[in-house]
């Protein structure tokens, strides 16, 4: 299976918002509801954000968001700070039963300006 | 808190096993999956594999006929074999937990840097 698609950068000043945009196919966004995001600062290990399309972990801030519209899913970052400056990566279940592999975007650079 | 961390040696020789361990600490591995992930230097991540507390495994396609994933329940561990590597493995590998064969990477190690060269 083919990596998901992300753009490479994306960018805002603070207090605005953003929109990651992650596509795949049929296989893996279109088939199961299971999309997460990830952040990860530079030099340590990626922090989940989002799970299920558009759950948040305990403590995550409710400025991050996320949905989906057919074969792509969506990381909506509202009230822009400093310290979401990140790489973003998407992830999404594909495969069949019994037999399921993980697939991930090749990331995102967000810059806050 | 339940914690992870990974080990194993650094530097591997092309051609050679790649080998790590992960240990959890502070929690069970009752009832959790456990993943092994990889990143190469400035580029994105890349799902191994992984082994449910019962033994059950599953493999990236891509690295299904290098790759082992094994447990030891006693001693809080599992670890990763990776054969036959090349340059294309170095990366920086991480030990990652789930609750559900369907449910999201919650729980990271801090990841451990393994160099191929000769």
């Amino acid at each position: 299976q083919s990596a998901l698609t992300q753009p490479a950068s994306v960018s805002g000043s603070p207090g605005q918002s953003i929109t990651i945009s992650c596509t795949g196919t049929s296989s893996d966004i279109g088939s199961y509801n299971l999309v997460s995001w990830y952040q990860q600062h530079p030099g340590k290990a990626p922090k989940l954000m989002i799970y299920e399309g558009n759950k948040r972990p305990s403590g995550v801030s409710n400025r991050f968001s996320g949905s989906k519209s057919g074969y792509t899913a969506s990381l909506t970052i509202s009230g822009l700070q400093a310290e979401d400056e990140a790489d973003y990566y998407c992830c999404s279940c594909a495969g069949n039963v019994g037999t399921i592999t993980w697939l991930f975007g090749g990331g995102t650079k967000l810059t806050v300006l | 808190q339940v914690q992870l961390q990974e080990s194993g040696p650094g530097l591997v020789k092309p051609s050679e096993t790649l080998s790590l361990t992960c240990t959890v600490s502070g929690g069970s591995m009752t009832g959790y999956y456990f993943n092994w992930f990889r990143q190469p230097p400035e580029k994105g991540l890349e799902w191994i594999g992984n082994i449910y507390y019962s033994g059950n495994t599953n493999y990236n396609p891509s690295l299904k006929s290098r790759v082992t994933v094994s447990m030891d329940t006693s001693k809080n561990q599992f670890s990763l074999i990776l054969n036959s590597v090349t340059a294309a493995d170095t990366a920086i590998y991480y030990c990652v937990r789930q609750s559900g064969g369907y449910k999201p990477f919650d729980l990271w190690g801090r990841g451990t840097l393994v160099t191929v060269s000769s």
